[in-house]
């Protein structure tokens, strides 16, 4: 019964390709998160959205969109694929907005564009 | 600009030994810092955390030992098993950040039989 799922494991696409990774969370959290892990493993928190509202956006390229349908789901859409964008994403959760709170981490989504 | 330095980037010790793997902050303004584990093909996973209130926690075999006036922290895995091989994050994050962790570099661990 896995608790944050993340759909796909692989993906394996051309420059300048649209893709989507798509996240749910049975936790029952208010909190989402996407983070992108390169290839020297190197994590960093890309959006953040509370309750279905964005409430973090890092300095990420306009080609990736973010959509919340509601607070167990949040997807990133990916436009015009890049070489540098091949990379493991992760989707996580948290009960809130805290600072202090436990991050639930998907198996992540494992990027590659050729 | 990174705000969390980790080291060393890769520890290899014998089973039973102890590990350890530091970390230095910068922004003075973190006030919790938690370790996350990560398998290979895993998502990372919290293993310990701290707030700068104390000088150390300790959960089993694993222990933080945090200096606030140093602005260092690290994880301390005392008779390490080949089950501990994984990769170490440390982490940092203030009140206002709304739970935007600003991870270190990783530390490859790997515990030899």
């Amino acid at each position: 019964d896995t608790a944050v799922s993340q759909t796909p494991k692989y993906l394996v696409t051309q420059m300048g390709n649209d893709k989507s990774i798509k996240c749910e969370q049975n936790l029952g959290h208010d909190t989402m998160y996407w983070y992108k892990q390169d290839s020297k493993k190197f994590l960093k928190i890309m959006f953040s959205y509370n309750n279905k509202e964005l409430i973090i956006n890092e300095t990420v390229p306009n080609r990736f969109s973010p959509k919340s349908p509601d607070k167990a789901h949040l997807n990133l859409h990916i436009n015009s694929l890049e070489l540098g964008d091949s990379a493991v994403y992760f989707c996580a959760s948290s009960q809130r907005p805290t600072n202090t709170g436990e991050l639930f981490f998907g198996e992540g989504s494992r990027l590659t564009v050729l | 600009q990174q705000q969390v330095k980790q080291s060393p980037q890769s520890l290899i010790v014998q089973k039973g030994g102890i590990s350890i793997i530091n970390c230095a902050y910068e922004n003075t303004a973190f006030d919790y810092f938690p370790w996350y584990q990560q398998f290979p093909g895993k998502g990372p996973a919290l293993l310990i955390a701290i707030r700068p209130d104390v000088s150390e926690k300790k959960e089993g075999r694993f222990t933080i030992s945090f200096n606030k006036s140093a602005k260092q922290f690290s994880l301390h895995i005392m008779d390490s098993q080949p089950g501990d091989s994984a990769t170490y994050f440390c982490a940092a994050s203030f009140g206002t950040s709304g739970s935007r962790l600003t991870f270190g570099e990783g530390t490859q661990l790997t515990v030899n039989p």
